[in-house]
């Protein structure tokens, strides 16, 4: 079963716009991630946030993390063309070495 | 650094053959995984190694499906006998410690 998911499942943005994906779930985490998928690729890691952080920013990300509601969202701004892919959410359970995902975002920037 | 290397990255096959997948981690990264992924479940993770031992296998189907990492530059993903099901986009990855993970570009596997 999927630790993580992501809302919206789709989103459809015009380029320069903010773009905002959230991500619950369910059990006690060591840390949260968030990778990029862009069609036909592989995955890519964008940024990590642990269990004790609430927020983190890396460029044009910024991700937040509320244990306590067990969600996530990561903030993409001034978005451009090639930001359009899938974006996941990953979780390391507590006590667990692996990292599960969720069912993704699917980000489109138009021009 | 090349990052890491599947192959085939294309394999079609009829049903009922032996489909072999293979990956070649990151030089140094003691952690290696291996993924499914469809439209109808996502990524799913099959197996995981930790300095060439397999730490859970849980996600495996079935027996039909093995993994094997003889050394720390080399892992085998097999499915024999192959079905139509078992159609879908395979991704290995590894980590230096298993948090953040490397994807390589991943094998379609199409099962006829």
């Amino acid at each position: 079963s999927q630790q993580g998911e992501e809302d919206p499942q789709a989103l459809s943005i015009q380029e320069g716009e903010n773009a905002t994906m959230n991500c619950s779930y369910k059990t006690s985490i060591n840390n949260l991630q968030w990778y990029r998928q862009n069609s036909g690729r592989g995955l890519v890691h964008l940024i990590l946030i642990r269990s004790n952080e609430r927020e983190k920013h890396s460029g044009r990300l910024r991700v937040t993390l509320d244990t306590s509601k067990k969600s996530s969202s990561l903030l993409i701004t001034a978005s451009r063309a090639a930001d359009t892919a899938s974006y996941f959410c990953a979780t390391i359970i507590q006590g667990a070495q692996k990292l599960v995902f969720g069912q993704g975002t699917r980000l489109t920037i138009n021009p | 650094d090349a990052g890491v290397i599947q192959s085939p990255r294309h394999e079609v096959t009829e049903m009922g053959q032996e489909v072999t997948l293979r990956c070649k981690p990151i030089s140094g990264h003691d952690y290696l995984f291996w993924y499914r992924q469809t439209m109808m479940r996502g990524l799913e993770l099959l197996i995981y190694f930790n300095n060439n031992v397999p730490i859970d296998d849980s996600g495996m189907p079935e027996d039909r499906f093995s993994a094997k990492m003889p050394n720390a530059s080399f892992s085998t993903l097999k499915i024999q006998p192959s079905e139509p099901r078992d159609s879908a986009v395979y991704f290995c990855a590894s980590s230096a410690h298993y948090e953040k993970l490397f994807f390589g570009s991943g094998t379609q596997l199409s099962v006829l």
